[in-house]
């Protein structure tokens, strides 16, 4: 079946642009989460939405950022006034409700590739 | 794709061999574990996973071991082949988070080779 997409997967911004990151989940998947990952490190929390309730954004690095989900499907990133050290990939990923036995199953999409110039 | 854990360290292996990936884990309170599989250009792919209350857990080719008291996982890959190299990360789910928010460790790359 159909997983988890984004788009684009690729972007170039040139720094102080703004640029919006889409997130497709799993259909029926409730969790949807962002996730930043810079350059050889592992990917980090940014924020989480149970339908379309945003549940914690405490991963946000600024108010520069911003996510929405706003009928409980697909997703949002945006990101204001570019900088540099905004480059990265963004991941998304969905789950079903909360399953105690694999709460850790979340389903990755590839990523949007954002370099800031 | 882009390139995923250019600085990352590098456990090279042969075809064949068993592979053993190691990882530290900082929350003591961390309630459950997961070992993700990241090829360039993909997004991470869930391995296996395993509670706090277990030590072992035994997948297809894959073993997870769980060492609570010096807080330390490791993978094992048993009969390692080419599709297995990739980035790999250890992840952790904090006890507090209410929801299944992922604390991702540094990877390591691995490489296999004919």
């Amino acid at each position: 079946g159909a997983g988890v997409s984004q788009s684009p997967r690729y972007k170039v911004a040139k720094r102080g642009q703004d640029v919006a990151l889409r997130c497709d989940p799993i259909s029926g998947h409730v969790s949807l989460f962002w996730y930043q990952q810079a350059l050889g490190q592992g990917p980090e929390f940014l924020t989480y939405f149970q339908n379309e309730a945003q549940l914690d954004k405490s991963g946000l690095p600024s108010d520069r950022f911003f996510a929405e989900r706003p009928e409980g499907s697909v997703s949002t990133l945006k990101i204001q006034r570019t900088q540099q050290e905004d480059s990265a990939v963004y991941l998304c990923a969905s789950s079903r409700v909360r399953d105690p036995h694999r709460p850790g199953e979340q389903y990755f999409g590839p990523g949007t590739r954002l370099t800031v110039t | 794709g882009e390139s995923v854990g250019l600085h990352l360290p590098t456990l090279s292996v042969q075809e064949g061999d068993n592979s053993i990936i190691n990882c530290a884990y900082s929350n003591s309170a961390s309630d459950y574990f997961i070992w993700y599989k990241q090829e360039s250009g993909k997004g991470p792919q869930f391995i296996i996973d395993i509670r706090s209350n277990m030590d072992k857990r035994q997948g297809q080719r894959v073993t997870v071991l769980l060492n609570k008291t010096v807080k330390h996982l490791s993978l094992q890959i048993a009969a390692t082949q080419p599709g297995d190299s990739a980035v790999y990360f250890c992840a952790e789910i904090p006890l507090s988070g209410g929801y299944n928010k992922l604390i991702f460790g540094a990877g390591t790359r691995l490489a296999v080779h004919p």
